[in-house]
């Protein structure tokens, strides 16, 4: 089956710097990616999500990038504000079932 | 529109006993997910429902676990009898669409098994 890395598990920034989230996969099959946020006390919500046609998709200060060659996908956030400060969960589908990342923590220091 | 609700929020039980959990899921949402989040593990896949049918349960751990979803709208997860490695935040999703459609996350209930 499927299997998802993520890193780090925990990212401290600036208020204002950049953050990177990076997942690995092991599915060639996998052709959906999403990544979720979950702040303290609620479930995992849908940031941002690309499909394996795609390369980079990018919506305000959030993008993700998609490597298909080197299964690899990654998160970014600029400019970060307090309120990223959550737990941040990539997970990779190949239609079947949804595989998800162990979670980084990111705290934005103001 | 309300969004995915789950019940309790909290559940502390003591090993042997039995515990519910339930899922109400977004109104017209026919697929209807469960996930376990073990500390600070991944957040695994349980089983699908599709309206009343289980699609897929290869996800869940043992015989212990029974989850139902009569009617086709709100679903249960019962374990029975609790085991101390069972505790963990147990979430329920649901989707309009199967597959790879977006997800909706209720927030999750935590289950603690002492």
């Amino acid at each position: 089956g499927e299997n998802v890395e993520q890193h780090p598990s925990t990212l401290s920034v600036q208020e204002g710097d950049s953050a990177v989230i990076k997942c690995t996969y092991s599915d060639s099959a996998s052709n959906y990616f999403p990544w979720y946020k979950q702040e303290l006390g609620k479930g995992p919500q849908l940031i941002i999500d690309i499909r394996s046609n795609v390369g980079e998709k990018k919506d305000q200060r959030i993008a993700v990038t998609l490597n298909k060659t080197a299964k690899h996908f990654s998160l970014h956030i600029t400019e970060t504000q307090p309120e990223d400060s959550a737990v941040y969960f990539c997970a990779a589908s190949n239609g079947n079932q949804f595989y998800f990342g162990t979670g980084t923590s990111l705290t934005v220091i103001p | 529109e309300a969004g995915v609700t789950q019940f309790p929020s909290h559940s502390v039980i003591e090993k042997g006993q039995t515990v519910t959990l339930r899922c109400d899921p977004i109104s017209g949402h026919d697929n209807l997910y469960w996930y376990r989040r073990v500390m600070g593990k991944e957040i695994k896949f349980l089983l699908h429902f599709v309206k009343e049918s289980k699609q897929d349960e290869s996800g869940m751990p043992n015989n212990r676990f029974l989850a139902e979803r009569t009617g086709g709208t709100y679903s249960t997860l019962k374990v029975q009898p609790a085991e101390l490695e069972d505790s963990g935040v147990y979430f329920c999703a649901s989707s309009l669409m199967p597959d790879t459609d977006t997800q909706y996350f209720g927030p999750g209930t935590r289950l603690t098994v002492l």
